[in-house]
């Protein structure tokens, strides 16, 4: 596609739910990093794939925290028993990857949580 | 531990200053320094920078690196209301694939 994009834009969820983010990165774009921003606050990082693998997941707090990306594409981050302090912005970037001069991240709009 | 630091965390200035924004950064093989401006949900790519001492220019927006001292900085002149912003340095580890570790930015906001 033309940019990264991510859906759904918002979502309100109760607390102790089940939520699934999707996060389509740039076509080609290797790598694709998944952040979470708290207002007022930098993208904090949370994993980072390679490919499928999973490069990075040193920034996942916890495991109610886990993401996918089974065909190097469509990324899903995947939260267990939502709780408030999970309310958040999400934000998926892509880029071209290794050996890539032009590695800038390209971001998505983002995924406004609310957990309640 | 790869760590990028941004000061200052806020700036209140008015329409027609100028501002520089710093950005110094911990990372083992570095590859580049990224700028972003953001304001409201996804940052937008400003600069990368890969090499010392040369300025990349956008405008009124420049910014320059230094790897010898680990920093770079990023300047705004002749500043507008416009450019209220959350700006975003991030740098990239190549021998962790080209991970990117981000700043917590600096808050700049524009009085008319």
């Amino acid at each position: 596609g033309a940019g990264v994009s991510q859906t759904p834009s918002n979502k309100v969820t109760e607390k102790g739910k089940y939520v699934e983010l999707r996060c389509d990165p740039i076509s080609g774009h290797t790598a694709l990093y998944w952040y979470r921003q708290s207002l007022g606050q930098g993208p904090e990082f949370l994993i980072y794939f390679q490919g499928t693998g999973a490069a990075d997941d040193s920034g996942l707090p916890n495991d109610r925290f886990f993401a996918v990306r089974p065909e190097g594409s469509v990324s899903t981050l995947k939260i267990q028993r939502t709780e408030r302090g999970d309310s958040a912005v999400y934000l998926c970037a892509s880029s071209v990857g290794t050996g890539g001069i032009l590695n800038e991240a390209f971001f998505g709009q983002g995924t406004r949580l609310t957990v309640v | 531990e790869d760590k990028v630091v941004q000061s200052p965390l806020s700036l209140v200035v008015h329409e027609g200053d100028t501002v520089t924004l710093n950005c110094s950064y911990e990372v083992t093989n570095f590859r580049s320094l990224l700028w972003y401006k953001q304001e409201k949900k996804a940052p937008t790519f400003l600069f990368m920078l890969t090499s010392s001492g040369i300025e990349k220019k956008s405008g009124r927006l420049s910014s320059i690196l230094d790897k010898k001292e680990l920093f770079s900085i990023l300047n705004i002149t002749a500043t507008q209301t416009g450019d209220s912003a959350v700006y975003l340095c991030a740098a990239v580890n190549m021998n962790r694939d080209d991970k990117i570790i981000f700043g917590k930015g600096t808050r700049l906001h524009i009085l008319p």
